[in-house]
């Protein structure tokens, strides 16, 4: 079975772009989940999102916003990047239901100059 | 979720068994126990996870205490490949997130 698949994998943008980051899980997972990963902060928790509806959320501002298709795939948006939202962005899927095992993909990095 | 606590680093001889402890003292009854490790800024890799029995996979075994307060992670001949930081996870089962700590990085050496 394919893993979790994140594309792209860097990106470069520049300060006040945005950019969509994307994500498609195992198949027959429909729960996806975002994080954040940054040296000072850790690992942060985003989003998730479950059945083309936001199921949770972390402590991040609005510019981070994101989306569910029906077939599960899930795109992030940052809108006017900051430098520090320069990070590894990372998914990962899980099945339907919460006590289900996560498992990540290999994370987008994103620098912003 | 309950707060972990890890020893920051680790070493450990390549083919020795590596026990990586984790402190949850504050683990609630239905909080399960999840250990992750994540090689190089590579996405975190799944290894196992536990409520209240020990556990036991093709990649490691999962130590629980009694009390539940603590768990031990071991894999049981560690190899170069084995190093990585180690990341001890504890989460009720309705909430589909995890919140990682700092983890434990894990050097394993010739």
């Amino acid at each position: 079975k394919a893993g979790v698949t994140q594309t792209p994998r860097y990106l470069i943008k520049t300060r006040g772009q945005q950019v969509t980051l994307s994500c498609s899980p195992i198949s027959g997972h429909r729960s996806v989940s975002w994080y954040q990963q940054t040296p000072g902060q850790g690992l942060q928790f985003l989003f998730e999102y479950f059945s083309e509806t936001q199921r949770n959320k972390g402590n991040f501002p609005g510019r981070f916003s994101g989306r569910q298709f029906s077939n599960s795939r899930s795109e992030m948006n940052v809108s006017t990047l900051e430098l520090g939202d320069s990070a590894l962005y990372l998914c990962a899927s899980s099945g339907d239901y919460a006590w289900e095992t996560q498992y990540f993909g290999p994370g987008t990095r994103l620098l912003v100059l | 979720d309950a707060k972990t606590t890890q020893p920051p680093s680790m070493d450990c001889a390549e083919g020795r068994a590596a026990n990586l402890p984790c402190n949850h003292s504050t683990i609630s009854g239905n909080e399960y126990v999840y250990w992750y490790r994540q090689i190089h800024s590579q996405g975190p890799q799944y290894i196992i996870h536990g409520l209240k029995n020990n556990e036991t996979n093709e990649m490691a075994s999962l130590i629980i205490t009694e009390d539940r307060k603590s768990s031990t992670l071991i894999l049981p001949h560690a190899t170069l490949r084995d190093t990585a930081v180690y990341y001890c996870i504890v989460r009720v089962n309705t909430g589909n997130q995890f919140y990682f700590g700092t983890g434990t990085s894990l050097t394993v050496i010739p």
